[in-house]
């Protein structure tokens, strides 16, 4: 079955450090994957996605994720954190098939020290 | 266009009442999702359509939980009786198509319950 895994439960980074945050997969295929992030009382708003193609993928807000299969991951960086990326993110895996959904891991709260 | 659109925002009720959560998709989107969020169990999806037809109920918690997609338009998620640990935030979302993952899914603002 497939699972997504946050190893980190909550990360605080200083403003205009660079930020990684980590997501690991289990799927028998190559995965669909994406990133979404929820600011405070908000829905979840897409970052980015991979299919195929370049590994690296480029979202919105100066965010890129690299998929590596080799180590099942799929993890957000962002070279230069801004005070306004404090949110959740979450990872999420999925299959390319009518009638199946994402499935999505526990989230990452990111704090922004100044 | 609006985006998914959820109402009410907040809901206050006391255990045993029954509850309803209304949803509003993206139109034209031919998939619709029910999210739970509590900080003890994360993001759970709870069912989800597909042109209106419910695809999988597996996550529905139990019989008190019921949803509906009377058109495309439109869904509702009931709680009948209602307690107090289905307070949670209730997240509806919408995708355009069928094809599973390969469809962003676009997020409603989240409904606010808390049972009494």
């Amino acid at each position: 079955a497939q699972s997504v895994t946050q190893p980190d439960i909550h990360i605080t980074v200083s403003e205009g450090a660079s930020l990684e945050l980590r997501c690991n997969y289990s799927y028998g295929a190559t995965p669909y994957l994406f990133w979404y992030v929820q600011s405070p009382g908000q829905g979840l708003q897409l970052l980015l996605k991979y299919f195929s193609g370049d590994t690296l993928v480029q979202g919105i807000k100066g965010f890129e994720a690299e998929f590596k299969r080799s180590q099942s991951s799929f993890n957000l960086r962002k070279p230069s954190v801004h005070w306004s990326d404090a949110a959740e993110y979450f990872c999420a895996v999925g299959e390319n098939q009518a009638g199946t959904a994402l499935i999505f891991g526990k989230g990452t709260t990111l704090s922004v020290s100044s | 266009d609006a985006g998914v659109i959820q109402s009410p925002r907040h809901e206050v009720t006391e255990m045993g009442q029954e509850v309803t959560l209304r949803c509003k998709p993206i139109s034209g989107h031919n998939s619709l999702f029910w999210y739970r969020q509590t900080m003890m169990r994360g993001l759970e999806l709870l069912i989800y359509f597909n042109n209106n037809v419910p695809i999988d109920d597996s996550g529905m918690p139990e019989d008190r939980f019921s949803a509906k997609m009377p058109n495309a338009s439109f869904s509702t998620l009931k709680i009948q009786p209602s307690e107090p640990r289905d307070s949670a935030v209730y997240f509806c979302a919408s995708s355009p198509g069928l094809a599973g993952a390969s469809d962003t899914q676009y997020f409603g603002p989240g409904t606010r319950l808390t049972v009494l």
